[in-house]
């Protein structure tokens, strides 16, 4: 089936140290997005790419760091200068247009 | 500005009762319009989704929601809660900004349903 995989779903960090989120999609969409989740404050949008070996800033970009070596993969990497990376992070997909989204199911990342 | 507006960030409703989760919207132009479901640890689920079709839409697990330009509104409603329902809705509007579709999501409505 297809669908977006994101890895691990719970991810522990000392502070300082820079870490790497994997997403995967096999749904051939063109567009591939990364949300940071808090309680109360919804999604807020941290990078997104259109196509392969292009993305751009979302809301939040400030310590994170995107590449899009393929179409079907889009890691983001939670650096150092993040200077509050405890939260929940969502990938998502979707083909150009207005079909919505597909999530992947999120991983939590603590530092500690 | 385009922006989306979840009225109440907690809802609670006997089992059984009616759901009605308050969504509104500002847009310049004719918006796209989405309800997604988040259960807790999850991604977000879409429930169902408004293109400019029918005005009332009808989405999975007996949700619909009904379209309304004159209020800018695109309420969630089901006629009959069930224990399952319970997590958390985020209503959303998509946008054409630079030539690409770009979402715009509430700040959730956490909806709790009492036995």
């Amino acid at each position: 089936d297809g669908g977006i995989t994101q890895s691990p779903k719970y991810l522990f960090r000392k502070e300082g140290q820079n870490v790497t989120l994997s997403c995967e999609q096999n749904l051939n969409h063109d567009a591939m997005y990364w949300y940071r989740q808090d309680p109360g404050q919804g999604l807020r949008l941290i990078y997104y790419s259109q196509i392969v070996n292009d993305f751009q800033k979302g809301d939040i970009a400030e310590g994170y760091s995107v590449s899009r070596e393929k179409k079907e993969s889009f890691p983001l990497t939670v650096t150092s200068a993040q200077k509050n990376p405890t939260a929940f992070y969502l990938c998502a997909s979707s083909m150009q247009g207005t079909y919505g989204y597909t999530f992947g199911s999120g991983t939590r990342l603590t530092v500690v | 500005a385009q922006s989306v507006t979840q009225l109440g960030s907690h809802v609670s409703v006997s089992e059984g009762a009616l759901v009605l989760l308050r969504c509104n919207y500002s847009s310049s132009v004719p918006p796209y319009l989405f309800w997604y479901v988040q259960y807790p640890n999850q991604g977000l689920q879409l429930l169902l989704k408004y293109t400019s079709a029918a005005t009332l839409v009808k989405g999975i697990n007996g949700f619909e929601a009904e379209f309304k330009k004159s209020e800018t509104s695109f309420h969630l409603t089901k006629p009959s809660a069930h224990m399952s329902d319970a997590a958390e809705y985020f209503c959303a509007v998509s946008v054409l900004r630079s030539g690409t579709y770009k979402y715009i999501f509430g700040t959730g409505t956490r909806l709790k349903v009492l036995a």
